[in-house]
């Protein structure tokens, strides 16, 4: 299995509403990310945790609250949300976390914000 | 700070061209570049990724090569197929990138004509 696996594939959600999205991997990777996608734009990083515990936040608003109960799984709470966060999210893992390995990405979840 | 530069940024080509996709970078001390496919409004498929060491990688139909020196790579992709359309992105790993080294390319998006 080599797959990164994201649920829900879309998201349409009310700015007061509380929601989350979900990444899943069982290849025994033990570092997962976050990443925000704009149209025709790269990704951004948001969230890295290496080993389960969070080891980057690139200074994202609180509304956005990752979790990650164990090595194969990665949440995203979403809480007030605004507009323009309305994205494509995607999860991302890779073994260590080292800088020579590969990342393997999710199909990502499409987030409309209302 | 890394910069990375994708030419052209869309390619329009009849099917069964050979055809090459360029990224340059401004800062060679890089780990690794990696080249990935994406779909519109999906997730990012890996395609290759190439070490520091290396000077190229082949799989199937496509080749990249990395010319570390001069700051560039190129991904070949050769007798070109309807299914091949999609945007490739370019992201390469080093000290200069973000928190998790990596820097992404905006991206070329190719169209091969049935």
């Amino acid at each position: 299995d080599t797959e990164v696996t994201q649920t829900p594939k879309h998201l349409v959600m009310g700015m007061t509403n509380k929601k989350s999205l979900k990444c899943e991997q069982h290849m025994g990777h033990r570092a997962m990310y976050w990443y925000k996608q704009k149209a025709k734009k790269p990704p951004e990083l948001m969230f890295v945790y290496s080993y389960e515990k969070l080891s980057i936040n690139e200074s994202v608003p609180s509304r956005f609250s990752p979790e990650c109960p164990n090595s194969s799984l990665l949440n995203l709470h979403l809480h007030a949300l605004q507009p323009e966060d309305s994205a494509l999210y995607l999860c991302a893992s890779s073994p260590a976390g080292g800088v020579y390995e590969k990342l393997f990405f999710g199909s990502g979840t499409q987030l409309s914000v209302l | 700070k890394q910069e990375v530069t994708q030419i052209p940024a869309a390619l329009s080509v009849p099917e069964g061209e050979n055809l090459v996709l360029n990224c340059s970078f401004t800062d060679s001390a890089i780990y690794n570049l990696q080249w990935f496919r994406q779909d519109p409004g999906k997730g990012l498929t890996s395609l290759l990724l190439i070490q520091s060491s290396q000077r190229e990688q082949t799989s199937g139909r496509l080749n990249a090569s990395l010319d570390k020196s001069s700051g560039r790579s190129t991904l070949y992709i050769a007798a070109s197929q309807p299914g091949d359309s999609a945007t490739y992105l370019c992201a390469v790993r080093g000290t200069g990138g973000g928190a998790d080294g990596l820097t992404f390319g905006k991206g070329t998006h190719l169209i091969i004509q049935p």
